[in-house]
């Protein structure tokens, strides 16, 4: 596509559901990145995907939340159990291979009532 | 892991006002990214630049990646130049990995 397509761009929920947050990256782009950004606050990396694989996912806070990529496409973040302190915009980037210009989506706006 | 740092935090402007932002890392890197976060909170990308000098428009963006920092000037800023500025870099030198944000230059243009 011509950019990064996220969705939905809101999403609310209650306290204790599971969500799913889509991202479509750039047609061609490799490299994925998820990020989360907090009210006020910077960007708090979260996983990178090359492909399929996910060689680094260390800033995933918790063992609620999960994330996959297949086709080397589409990439599906799963957070299980919501709490509050989950709420906050979720940020997909795309580039064309780690490390090069990235692309950011619009973001999905997560509240956790 | 290299960390990012960017000053200053805070910048008021009048319109028409230039400035001058910064962005230190702690490692070389072979990229650097600056991003525009507008009210709406889309980060817009600005300039890819690992080192030299660009220009697009009222902006400009320098990195001096010996002395590891790029400085993002704005000139004649205007109201919808408001935001958050932000500077990214990859996390190693290799290709790959995730980019490291610094925390941020929230500016405020008055008209």
């Amino acid at each position: 596509g011509a950019g990064v397509s996220q969705s939905p761009s809101n999403k609310v929920t209650e306290k204790g559901k599971d969500v799913e947050l889509r991202c479509d990256p750039i047609s061609g782009h490799t490299a994925l990145y998820w990020y989360r950004q907090s009210l006020g606050q910077g960007l708090e990396f979260l996983i990178y995907f090359q492909g399929n694989s996910a060689p680094d996912k260390s800033g995933l806070p918790s063992d609620r939340f999960s994330a996959e990529r297949t086709g080397g496409s589409v990439s599906t973040l799963t957070i299980q159990r919501t709490q509050q302190e989950d709420s906050a915009v979720y940020l997909c980037a795309s580039s064309l291979v780690g490390a090069t210009e990235a692309f950011f989506g619009q973001g999905t706006r997560l509240t956790v009532v | 892991g290299i960390q990012v740092e960017q000053s200053p935090p805070d910048l008021i402007l009048q319109e028409g006002a230039n400035s001058t932002l910064r962005c230190n890392f702690s490692d070389s890197v072979n990229n650097l990214q600056w991003f525009h976060q507008n009210p709406w909170g889309q980060l817009i990308n600005l300039f890819y630049i690992p080192s030299g000098t660009k220009q697009n428009g009222r902006l400009s963006a320098t990195t001096v990646a010996t002395e590891r920092y790029s400085l993002l000037y704005i000139s004649s800023s205007q109201t919808t130049d408001s935001g958050v500025y932000f500077c990214a870099v990859p996390n190693s030198s290799n290709q790959g990995g995730k980019l490291i944000f610094g925390q941020g230059t929230e500016l405020s243009v008055k008209p």
